[in-house]
């Protein structure tokens, strides 16, 4: 059983579109996670949700909104796509913020 | 900012040899320090991790040190081998309110040749 689910694996998608990827977890969690993975590898902090509650905004466009219907879902809708959106992001999760973070396999994003 | 660099970026071992890649933070409020593992195609999966009231965590063949008072920690792959070729990201995790999540290194791609 996968622990940490995202969907679509890939999506290719034209500049100035909307487009979401979906997260669940089946590890009963209180706290997920959105990372943006640039092409260089570096891993960066998106997003931050406990028990439904936003805990971390960084400094993200606001075209990025996360959305969390219950606690295993965290759900990430971008707005009028653009060319340095392209990136792998991941989903994760852990017990409480202080505990280990499962991630997902990622979302491969690319922008055309 | 980058609050953990992370050396070297690349790293090819010979097989059975020892792999070792660093790690140096600021922020002294960190005070929890995983190390990831993560494959292509794959997300990043945690390998082993500290906590700074210890110098040394070891799990089978990989072996984290960490320094405090230098503020730097390192991982050790014994016995390196083919299959540990991937790369490796140190993180670091605050409690501080409004901060609650892992900072990455930049990452190191490990090759251990056969």
């Amino acid at each position: 059983d996968t622990a940490v689910s995202q969907t679509p694996k890939y999506l290719v998608t034209q500049m100035g579109n909307d487009k979401s990827i979906k997260c669940e977890q089946n590890l009963g969690h209180d706290t997920m996670y959105w990372y943006k993975q640039d092409s260089k590898k570096f891993l960066k902090i998106m997003f931050s949700y406990n028990n439904k509650e936003l805990i971390i905004n960084e400094t993200v466009p606001n075209r990025f909104s996360p959305k969390s219907p219950d606690k295993a879902h965290l759900n990430l809708h971008i707005n009028s796509l653009e060319l340095g959106d392209s990136a792998v992001y991941f989903c994760a999760s852990s017990s409480r913020p202080h505990q280990p973070q499962h991630f997902g396999d990622g979302t491969r994003l690319s922008i055309l | 900012q980058q609050q953990v660099k992370q050396s070297p970026q690349s790293l090819i071992v010979q097989k059975g040899g020892i792999s070792i890649i660093n790690c140096a933070y600021e922020n002294t409020a960190f005070d929890y320090f995983p190390w990831y593992q993560q494959f292509p195609g794959k997300g990043p999966a945690l390998l082993i991790a500290i906590r700074p009231d210890v110098s040394e965590k070891k799990e089978g063949r990989f072996t984290i040190s960490f320094n405090k008072s230098a503020k730097q920690f390192s991982l050790h792959i014994m016995d390196s081998q083919p299959g540990d070729s991937a790369t490796y990201f140190c993180a670091a995790f605050t409690r501080d309110t409004g901060r609650r999540a892992l900072t990455f290194g930049s990452g190191t791609r490990l090759q251990v040749q056969p």
